[in-house]
């Protein structure tokens, strides 16, 4: 059974640094794009970017270029989300997805999600 | 940059059938997927590649594109069935969402 069980909620303050994290199980960690998702609270959907845990490659939305790192460890099946300085608009829902491909590509397993809070 | 177009709601009679469209330039030349998303919980992949369904996603719900117009139909609504419905494309090379649809069971 495909899983991806992410790190739990974090409370933190402006300007404070985080990582969170998305461990994937069930399946050939390497071999899969894990993307990231940004869901501030009561609005949509929004695609931050994704990584390969094979080499690492990584592709970022425009919006986020700059504003957040992924990184993966595939010893241990982990990918990571970070912040350096966090904002207050930061304060959203973030989940990590496996991309699949059959024909194209869709979002086929999600995390359960870790909400981040930024709040002075 | 691409951009989807979604109503921002829907609502049908317990029962009936649902049409949640999703609009965009030359849509149909694309790949549309639809995620179904219940307050609370994360998004859950309901058709892919346009018409697909996953294993475990009941049969009433099916999807179509053509031209500017990619549509999730869902049949047989029920209350189970209210939820956030957002599409999904590719565009060079990056993940364009819709808005999302907020679909109501009356």
């Amino acid at each position: 059974e495909v899983r991806l069980v992410q790190s739990g909620a974090e409370v933190k303050k402006p300007g404070e640094s985080l990582k969170i994290s998305c461990k994937g199980s069930g399946y050939d960690f390497t071999n899969y794009w894990i993307g990231w998702v940004r869901q501030m609270p009561g609005k949509g959907l929004e695609w931050m970017g994704m990584i390969y845990p094979g080499d690492s490659d990584t592709t970022y939305s425009p919006s986020f270029e700059g504003q957040v790192a992924m990184s993966a460890d595939k010893s241990i099946s982990t990918a990571y989300l970070q912040w350096s300085s966090l904002r207050a608009s930061d304060t959203a829902m973030y989940y990590c997805a496996r991309r699949n491909c059959g024909g194209d590509c869709s979002w086929e397993y999600w995390g359960q999600g870790t909400l981040v809070t930024v709040s002075s | 940059s691409y951009e989807l177009t979604q109503p921002l709601s829907v609502s049908v009679s317990l029962g009936q059938t649902a049409r949640i469209t999703c609009g965009g330039n030359y849509i149909g030349g694309k790949n549309v997927h639809w995620y179904q998303q219940k307050p609370g919980q994360a998004p859950v992949l309901v058709i892919y590649t346009d018409k697909n369904r996953p294993s475990g996603i009941p049969e009433r719900f099916s999807g179509s594109s053509s031209g500017n117009t990619a549509t999730l139909t869902i049949s047989r609504a029920q209350a189970g069935d209210e939820a956030d419905y957002y599409c999904h494309v590719w565009d060079s090379g990056t993940v364009v969402f819709g808005g999302g649809t907020k679909f109501t069971v009356l």
